[in-house]
C-alpha cells in the first residue's frame, strides 16, 4: 500500500509554546488529507480535512486557531498546535488517499506539553 | 448522521482459534468501507477496503465481507496468532467525504 510518512512520532514541548507536525504522502499525490485527534483507548476524532491550495476545513468545536493546517502541495499537510497548554497533549495521526479510494495513515505524533 | 458501532468492544481468545469481529453503520449509502489494525502508541494499518458494490475482500488469513442493505460488515481471522493482537477498527464512507470510524475492538491472543 502507499506510505503516509509523520513527523515526528513524539514531541515534548512547554505550555505557551508552537509545535508543528508533517504529514507526507511518500509515493502518491493526495489532494486531501485529514488530521485526527486520540484520546487513550478511544477511537479517532476527526479535527479536520485539508485541501491542497485551500483552506482547511474544521469539525465543529475544534478550534482553528489553535490547530492551525496548512495543504501547501499535493504531497504535504502540516498541524501546527499554537499556544499549546497541557490539555492539547494527545496522540495526533494524519491521513491521506487519493481520489476517496483507500486510506492510509501516518505513524502519529505523541504530543506531550508540559 | 452516520454511526459506526463494533461488536466486541474487547476479545482474548487462546491462539488458533478463528474470529469474527462485527461491524454495524446506520445509513447503508456508503462508498467503501475499510477495515484496520492499530498497534499501540502507533497509527493505523489498512487491512482491507470494500467498495459498496463489492460483498468481500480477502487477504492471507483476513476475509472482509460486506452486507450493505443490512448495515454490518465482518472481518474474519483465520488461525490466529499472537501477533494479531491488536485493536481493529471499521471505517465507513459516504461519497467523497470523510472516514467514520467505529468504536474498535480490542484483540488479545495469547499463546
Amino acid at each position: 500500500g502507499a506510505v503516509v510518512s509523520q513527523h515526528p512520532s513524539w514531541v515534548i514541548c512547554k505550555s505557551g509554546t508552537s509545535v508543528k507536525i508533517e504529514c507526507r504522502s511518500l509515493d502518491f499525490q493526495a489532494t486531501t488529507m485529514f488530521w485526527y485527534r486520540q484520546f487513550p483507548k478511544q477511537s479517532l476524532m476527526l479535527m479536520a480535512t485539508s485541501n491542497e491550495g485551500s483552506k482547511a476545513t474544521y469539525e465543529q468545536g475544534v478550534e482553528k486557531d489553535k490547530f492551525l493546517i496548512n495543504h501547501a502541495s499535493l504531497t504535504l499537510s502540516t498541524l501546527t498546535v499554537t499556544s499549546a497548554h497541557p490539555e492539547d497533549s494527545s496522540f495526533y495521526i494524519c491521513s491521506a488517499s487519493q481520489d476517496y479510494t483507500e486510506a492510509f495513515f501516518g505513524q502519529g505524533t505523541r504530543l506531550t506539553v508540559v | 448522521k452516520q454511526e459506526v458501532t463494533q461488536i466486541p468492544a474487547a476479545l482474548s481468545v487462546p491462539e488458533g482459534e478463528n474470529l469474527v469481529l462485527n461491524c454495524s453503520f446506520t445509513d447503508s449509502a456508503i462508498y467503501n468501507l475499510q477495515w484496520f489494525r492499530q498497534d499501540p502508541g502507533k497509527g493505523l494499518t489498512s487491512l482491507l477496503l470494500i467498495q459498496s458494490s463489492q460483498r468481500e475482500q480477502t487477504s492471507g488469513r483476513l476475509n472482509a465481507s460486506l452486507d450493505k442493505s443490512s448495515g454490518r460488515s465482518t472481518l474474519y481471522i483465520a488461525a490466529s496468532q499472537p501477533g494479531d493482537s491488536a485493536t481493529y477498527l471499521c471505517a465507513v464512507r459516504r461519497n467523497t467525504d470523510k472516514l467514520i470510524f467505529g468504536t474498535g475492538t480490542r484483540l488479545q491472543v495469547f499463546p
